[in-house]
């Protein structure tokens, strides 16, 4: 059974960068699938950040793409976020979650359990 | 970018009622629409992709439907456990936006 586990820090100053990790156990990342990032605030509501898959194809959110990077380490079986120059309308709760095996479709299951991320000075 | 628009926002009902969602597209994702359970305090839960798949391990009262703009959810006979909040998803093109939820609470 795979199951995603978020880590980082909870606290993030404004305009430096926001890094996270997602470890994945239960299924090898080198395999296949998609692997992505999505972040939910009462402001915004749930929004996807980007989506990697096992060889590094990455495509991002439009408005976030100057800011984010998503990286994957299939040796150590995760994949990684940074966001740049973060604000307050950064604060969230950010969830990793895997998408299906191939790009043909979109979808986020299992997710991580989140980690809350507040981004104050 | 493709907007979702679920009704209502908030909704009550008692266990064993038959319970439907709206979501609609700001313009057509054809059947690219998938639907997601949160409980408080945990992660969403994929309840049904591409319009009408159920994900492995949830129940059969749960259905949807649609083509195109509109869409729905059925919940056939709401149990105790249901109560939460849904979201739909779009797939068809990034990026990726979800709905802004429909709450389900006991009545």
């Amino acid at each position: 059974q795979v199951q995603l586990q978020e880590s980082g820090p909870g606290l993030v100053k404004p305009s430096e960068t926001l890094s996270l990790t997602c470890v994945v156990s239960g299924y090898y990342i080198s395999v296949g699938h998609y692997w992505g990032w999505i972040r939910q605030s009462p402001g915004k509501g749930l929004e996807w950040i980007a989506s990697i898959d096992h060889s590094g194809s990455t495509y991002y959110n439009p408005s976030l793409k100057s800011r984010v990077t998503i990286s994957i380490d299939t040796p150590k079986n995760q994949f990684s976020l940074t966001l740049s120059f973060v604000t307050a309308a950064d604060t969230a709760l950010y969830y990793c979650a895997r998408l299906p095996f191939d790009d043909s479709d979109n979808w986020f299951d299992p997710w991580g359990q989140g980690i809350l991320v507040t981004v104050s000075s | 970018d493709i907007q979702m628009t679920q009704s209502p926002s908030s909704l009550s009902a008692s266990v064993g009622d038959r319970v439907t969602i709206t979501c609609r597209a700001s313009r057509n994702i054809i059947s690219y629409l998938n639907w997601y359970q949160q409980k408080p305090g945990k992660a969403p839960k994929l309840l049904m992709f591409a319009v009408s798949s159920l994900q492995s391990g949830v129940p059969s009262r749960f259905s949807g439907s649609g083509s195109g703009t509109d869409f729905t959810l059925t919940i056939s006979s709401l149990q105790p456990e249901d109560f939460a909040t849904y979201y739909c998803q779009q797939s068809y093109s990034s990026p990726f936006s979800f709905g802004q939820g429909t709450r389900l609470d006991i009545k």
